[in-house]
């Protein structure tokens, strides 16, 4: 069964630490990559989003994302965290099958940026 | 655009009793999905429709069910709550095509108790 494995439940960072979350999959087939955030109190919003071409994924709000099949792993990286970061981090990953769009979730990264 | 609008934002049930989760997207998308989100757990997948009239179960369907009479509405319902169906449901909707993103509604945070 595909299964989504995010390694750590939870990260504190201090403002300016670099950030890097690990994700890694389990499907031998083509697959998507996604990574979304949700902020407190909030919806799901995308982050970024690898479907073919350059492995490494540039993102909203400074986050980028490194495809390396080899691993099957899509890690989330930031240069620079700040405080605003706060907020849980889900990777997904959709195991292309012509036509069903499914979506696999990591159980959740919960990130706390201090001062 | 209002995106995936979800209502109630909170509900709070008693055990035994039944309500109906409802969810809207004014994007056109064929695909429509409800999750629920419990703590350390990520979101696991309800319902899923790929377009009206057509419904399927995901990993935890157990304890709910769902209709698509139309392309816009998605509507999830509980007919006995129970106590272990206490989360947070989210709905969502995407175009069908694989890789397309989900667009996700605020949630809908739901007590039984």
């Amino acid at each position: 069964a595909q299964s989504v494995s995010q390694h750590n439940h939870h990260v504190i960072l201090s403002e300016a630490a670099s950030l890097e979350l690990g994700c890694n999959y389990s499907y031998g087939g083509t697959v998507n990559l996604f990574w979304y955030v949700q902020y407190p109190g909030q919806h799901l919003q995308l982050l970024l989003k690898y479907f073919s071409g350059d492995p490494l994924v540039k993102g909203i709000k400074g986050f980028e994302a490194e495809f390396i099949k080899s691993k099957f792993s899509f890690n989330l990286r930031k240069p620079s965290v700040q405080w605003s970061d706060t907020a849980e981090y889900f990777c997904a990953v959709n195991a292309v099958s012509g036509g069903y769009n499914k979506l696999i979730f990591g159980a959740g990264t919960r990130l706390a940026v201090h001062p | 655009n209002a995106g995936v609008t979800q209502t109630p934002k909170f509900r709070i049930l008693k055990i035994g009793q039944s309500m109906t989760l409802q969810c809207a997207q004014d994007m056109n998308h064929n695909y429509m999905y409800w999750y629920r989100q419990d703590p350390g757990m990520g979101l696991k997948l309800i319902y899923y429709s790929v377009g009206a009239g057509i419904t399927d179960k995901g990993e935890v369907p157990n304890g709910y069910n769902v209709s698509r009479s139309t392309t816009e509405y998605f509507p999830l319902r509980l007919e006995l709550a129970a106590p272990s169906q206490t989360s947070v449901y989210f709905c969502a909707s995407s175009y069908s095509k694989d890789g397309q993103p989900q667009h996700f509604g605020d949630g809908t945070r739901l007590s039984i108790l």
